[in-house]
């Protein structure tokens, strides 16, 4: 199975202030059709996530644009350019590539 | 408005069997592939099953392999986890979540394995 490692567990962050999320997976995530399936996803406490980006760039509807995700191959980011009050909660990282897909550990976003 | 509405959660003993529901509504259920989730208390997410749009593809995490089985009726648009031989471990919040890369979750249903 891939193995995806989120850093860090926790990340204390001051309001309006940016924060980065850090995803590494074992094996390249490059799929056959050239596309690389890494998706972002938020859960707020006590509700159900939320994906936020998918193919490691691409914003799902509505999601705000202090959002974004870059990297490649085996090395993926999420930042938050500047963090609001409704950004604290468990961000994931999760593969679509192989099977079985595999999510990170999990980054905890609280504010400072 | 797209909704998944998860159904069938409880408490039941290990050794039990129980059928999750999962409702869908607001999109063409009959041509989107479907997944399970569960995340146990206080951990992470983990992938449970998937199954394509037409029944014809299935997948299933090493954990749940030939205990559980996951369907659909897409003529009732909904996607069916049948859940046997259940074990401590399988407690969890269990979402179902639309397409491939999980682009829309339902709120869950909680599943206590317990004596």
């Amino acid at each position: 199975d891939v193995v995806m490692t989120q850093s860090p567990l926790s990340l204390p962050v001051t309001l309006g202030q940016p924060a980065s999320i850090s995803c590494r997976s074992n094996q390249s995530l490059v799929y056959g059709d050239g596309n690389t399936y890494l998706n972002w996803f938020h859960q707020r406490p006590g509700q159900s996530p939320r994906r936020l980006i998918y193919k490691v760039s691409n914003r799902d509807s509505g999601v705000p644009d202090r959002f974004s995700g870059s990297g490649s191959v085996t090395d993926f980011t999420l930042k938050i350019s500047r963090v609001e009050a409704e950004d604290v909660g468990v961000y994931y990282c999760m593969q679509g590539t192989h099977w079985p897909h595999t999510f990170g550990g999990g980054t905890k976003v609280e504010i400072k | 408005e797209m909704q998944l509405v998860e159904s069938g959660g409880g408490l039941v003993q290990p050794g039990g069997s129980l059928r999750l529901s999962c409702a869908a509504s607001g999109f063409t259920f009959s041509t989107s592939s479907m997944n399970w989730v569960r995340q146990a208390p206080g951990k992470g997410l983990e992938w449970v099953s998937y199954i394509s749009s037409s029944s014809s593809t299935t997948y299933y995490a090493d954990s749940v392999k030939g205990r559980f089985t996951i369907s659909r009726d897409n003529a009732k648009n909904s996607l069916y986890l049948q859940m046997n031989s259940l074990r401590d471990d399988d407690t969890a919040v269990y979402y179902c979540a639309r397409s491939l890369q999980n682009d829309y979750w339902g709120q869950g249903t909680l599943v206590t394995v317990s004596s």
